[in-house]
């Protein structure tokens, strides 16, 4: 599975929109790109994923660029409970269950 | 409710003992997981299992155990074996699929001393 990079930390103002920048240069072609958080001391939470095009869902919304080197998780209005950290896992599409590589995330606080 | 559990929370043990944790899901998941976790570091695979009384390792098996004799349950053992015990450990379960999602049960925090 390709390798990601994402900052360690960030700050975001509760009911702004943040922004959590992912970078994976070396993703291949079947690889999608998934974003799980973890709220302290809990299990991750799976948020969305997706291959090449942009995708939304209820929590958040997942913007690829063109080249497929990086992404963008977007929480549009951050709440408190948003407090988090965030993973970007790349993974490879096809074939049955496997695992997860997880990186050591951004630590996002949202404040008042 | 349909979940994911593990037992107990907390657990302590004295060096040199063996441990089970438990974890059930009765999501009717064929796949589960078991990952460990370090303090301000991700998650690292120790075992996983995608059908009954099948496992494979992940990429830290060594001092650990599982077994799968049912398809709700998956308990993981760390064994005396197993140099620096201390850890978070979360189960995970999915659907024997592509691209499925992984849920997480609670966790177990576990202190070696």
């Amino acid at each position: 599975d390709a390798k990601t990079t994402q900052p360690p930390s960030m700050d975001c103002a509760e009911g702004r929109a943040a922004n959590l920048p992912c970078n994976h240069s070396t993703i291949s072609g079947n690889e999608y790109v998934y974003w799980y958080r973890q709220i302290h001391s809990q299990g991750p939470q799976y948020i969305i994923h997706g291959l090449k095009n942009n995708e939304t869902n209820e929590m958040a919304s997942l913007i690829i660029t063109e080249d497929r080197k990086s992404s963008t998780l977007i929480l549009p209005h951050a709440t408190l409970r948003d407090t988090a950290v965030y993973y970007c896992i790349v993974r490879v599409g096809g074939g049955t269950a496997s695992k997860l590589t997880f990186g050591t995330g951004t630590r996002l606080q949202v404040t008042l | 409710d349909g979940g994911i559990t593990q037992s107990p929370k907390y657990l302590f043990r004295k060096e040199g003992q063996n441990v089970t944790l438990s974890c059930e899901q009765n999501l009717n998941h064929d796949a589960m997981y078991w990952y460990r976790q370090d303090p301000g570091q991700g998650l690292r695979l120790i075992y996983y299992s995608q059908i009954v009384n099948d496992f494979q390792k992940g990429d830290i098996a060594e001092g650990y155990s599982v077994s799968r004799e049912k398809k709700e349950s998956f308990p993981l053992t760390v064994t005396s074996a197993q140099k620096n015990p201390t850890a978070f450990y979360l189960c995970a379960s999915s659907f024997r699929a592509p691209l499925v999602e992984q849920y997480f049960g609670p966790g177990t925090r576990l202190t070696v001393t």
